[in-house]
């Protein structure tokens, strides 16, 4: 079975500054994909990134890039210019098959302070 | 707007009670998911369905039913057999090899 750790359960970062929130992930197959979601107050789910795992380039989203190393079995996302509406819960899911199935981390808590 | 609705945002319901959640989407995704979220332990597959009349089980599904008539619905059932109900709920959808996308949630509350 498909897992996917997030080992953070809260981090914080100052307004402007940039944060890296850490996700790995076990899996035997070869093709599926990665998402990071965040979910604010509101809890309605934002998708923010994707990546293909037979990508090799990192997938970036605006301020929002990814590391990604396959290998590794890691999958990280980078938040640059952090604002304050950043401030959320975000999951790191994996999927594969055609019709997704995801799994789900546990979320990591970003607080960004002022 | 295309999107996906979930009705109603709260939901109040005595223990013993079946209670229905709504979820419609206009996107003419082919699949459809009901998560459930608690407190610590991210997002858990209920149900899914592919097609119309077809769906599978996730990794919590006693408990719960579902049905899929319509490409549009799918409705989530949660039974009194369900030890735990409360809990926050998420309709999500998707086409073949894409993201999901989600609908606003609902709360249910059972007392």
């Amino acid at each position: 079975a498909q897992t996917v750790t997030q080992s953070q359960p809260e981090m914080s970062v100052q307004e402007a500054e940039t944060v890296t929130l850490s996700c790995t992930y076990d899996t035997s197959e070869s093709d599926y994909y990665l998402f990071w979601y965040k979910q604010p107050p509101s809890r309605q789910m934002i998708l923010v990134i994707r990546q293909e795992a037979y990508k090799q380039q990192n997938a970036t989203e605006n301020r929002f890039s990814v590391n990604f190393q396959k290998a590794a079995k890691s999958f990280s996302l980078k938040i640059s210019d952090s604002q304050l509406g950043d401030a959320a819960m975000y999951f790191c899911a994996y999927g594969a098959g055609g019709y997704q199935k995801v799994t789900f981390g546990i979320g990591t808590k970003l607080q960004v302070i002022p | 707007d295309g999107g996906i609705t979930q009705s109603p945002k709260y939901l109040f319901r005595k223990e013993g009670q079946n209670v229905t959640l709504s979820c419609e989407q206009n996107l003419n995704h082919d699949a459809m998911y009901w998560y459930r979220q608690d407190p610590g332990q991210g997002l858990r597959l209920i149900y899914y369905s592919q097609i119309v009349n077809d769906f599978q089980k996730g990794d919590i599904a006693e408990g719960y039913s579902v049905s899929r008539e319509k490409k549009e619905s799918f409705p989530l059932t949660v039974t009194s057999a369900q030890k735990n109900p409360t809990a926050f709920y998420l309709c999500a959808s998707s086409m073949a090899g894409y993201e999901q996308y989600f609908g606003p949630g609902t709360r249910l509350t059972v007392t």
